[in-house]
């Protein structure tokens, strides 16, 4: 099964951008990659998905290795609303994530 | 924010004791998910369906039987609850199958279940 690694924690600063990164070497040619984030006690909602390209949207983005066996998700700017667990996720597996903190 | 709602929020139960969480949603997706979440696990699929009364199993199903008579409504049961299903159960919704591809989910908000 394809698997995704994650550090378990980083820290930011409010305003600056953070690269949370992810590797996934066993990553099939078809698989996209996923990433969602949860709040606290909230359920994950869902932050950006990629196949091949990098992609943006208003939340994030994601910016995909050429070999495609790591990724990386960049928040431009944290706010203190993004302190969250982001989740790397193939096929809908989710592993532990990344505890992001992000200090005023 | 997609309309999904679970029910109750919080429960507290008995071991041995049935337990049925339900799922609700508004937005006529075919697909519905049942997770569990817990400390250093993540979130790992239990039930999935792919339409009124079809269901499949997913990683951890032993000891949960789902059905799905509507739509709209995905209900989780626990016929005996045991202190190992002490969890947090989050339910998902998706216009496709979530199978690798660019599918994309969203979560209810969780029901807390604490099986003493």
């Amino acid at each position: 099964d394809a698997k995704t690694t994650q550090p378990n924690s980083m820290e930011s600063n409010e305003e600056e951008p953070v690269h949370l990164p992810c590797n996934h070497s066993t990553i099939s040619g078809t698989d996209y990659i996923h990433w969602y984030r949860q709040l606290p006690s909230q359920g994950p909602e869902y932050v950006i998905h990629g196949l091949t390209s990098n992609v943006n949207n208003r939340m994030a983005s994601l910016a995909i290795a050429e070999d495609r066996k790591s990724s990386t998700l960049i928040l431009h700017r944290a706010t203190l609303r993004d302190a969250a667990v982001y989740y790397c996720i193939l096929r809908m597996r989710f592993g532990a994530g990344t505890r992001l903190t992000v200090k005023p | 924010d997609a309309g999904i709602t679970q029910s109750p929020r919080h429960k507290v139960t008995e071991t041995g004791t049935p337990v049925t969480l339900r799922c609700h949603q508004t937005e006529n997706h075919r697909y519905m998910y049942w997770y569990r979440q817990d400390p250093g696990h993540g979130l790992r699929l239990i039930h999935y369906s792919y339409g009124v009364k079809d269901t499949d199993k997913g990683e951890v199903s032993d000891g949960y039987s789902v059905s799905r008579s509507k739509t709209e409504d995905f209900l989780l049961t626990l016929e005996s609850a045991t202190s190992s299903q002490t969890s947090v159960y989050f339910c998902a919704i998706s216009d496709t199958l979530v199978a690798g591809g660019g599918e994309t989910q969203y979560f209810g908000p969780g029901t807390r279940l604490l099986v003493l």
